[in-house]
């Protein structure tokens, strides 16, 4: 059974780094064509995908705010950690992980398909 | 870079059909049909229904389906009930990267 859970701050002052962790189980980074990916979702509005890391240590990341994020992960501790640099009052969101699996089209490339989701975890940014 | 729309709101009876759509371009969904849709309830995780256009996860009831047509996607919803008003979103892939439509409201009246 596929489990995801999302860990980070209660609380996010503007201008600082945001450090969210990941913890999972069910799969791991061992096996190829699965990754993980990071998901947001503002209050009241729609999701938005932020990176995802695969298991050979391709990262993939979001094309706006490519220069703010940085996903890694540990295959040891079946845990993956975004951060997420220069926060604002915008980036107020909860924050979900998702396992991803590695497809293929030939028109495309590889992309990630996120099926298991965590919860959620609420990040306010405020001063 | 994708862009995904979807209408803000739809709404139906119990019993009745209904379709969301999510129209990119011929570039993302009029190219290749690999669209995932997912369905959120207030307060909880998105839940993954359709992947790769039209192929239902196990256990997903087979009332929702997915199609294209042109550079839309749609989801499909047929024998509405309660349980189904929710918020559904639709998803596709460019690049690497993964796009989200805005969203579609479902009200079962």
């Amino acid at each position: 059974q596929i489990t995801l859970w999302e860990s980070g701050p209660t609380l996010v002052k503007p201008t600082q780094t945001l450090t969210l962790t990941c913890t999972f189980s069910g799969f791991s980074f061992r096996t190829s064509g699965v990754g993980v990916g990071w998901i947001r979702q503002p209050p009241g509005k729609a999701l938005e995908w932020l990176a995802l890391i695969y298991w050979n240590d391709d990262k993939r990341y979001s094309p706006s705010l490519k220069s703010r994020l940085t996903i890694t992960k540990d295959t040891s501790k079946n845990q993956v950690v975004l951060t997420m640099t220069n926060m604002d009052h915008m980036d107020t969101a909860t924050y979900y992980c998702a396992h991803a699996r590695r497809r293929y089209h030939f028109l495309t490339g590889y992309y990630g398909e996120l099926d298991y989701w965590g919860r959620g975890t609420l990040v306010p940014v405020s001063s | 870079q994708s862009a995904l729309t979807q209408p803000a709101s739809v709404s139906g009876s119990p019993g009745q059909s209904i379709t969301i759509s999510c129209t990119g371009t011929n570039s993302d969904v009029g190219n290749y049909n690999i669209v995932a849709w997912y369905q959120q309830h207030p307060g909880k995780a998105p839940k993954l229904i359709i992947y790769e256009g039209s192929e239902r996860p196990s256990g997903v009831s087979n009332r929702f389906s997915g199609s294209k047509s042109g550079n839309a996607a749609s989801l499909t919803i047929s024998g509405l009930q309660a349980e189904d008003e929710a918020d559904y979103y639709c998803c596709s892939y460019e690049g690497g990267s993964t796009f989200f439509g805005g969203g579609t409201r479902l009200t079962v009246l």
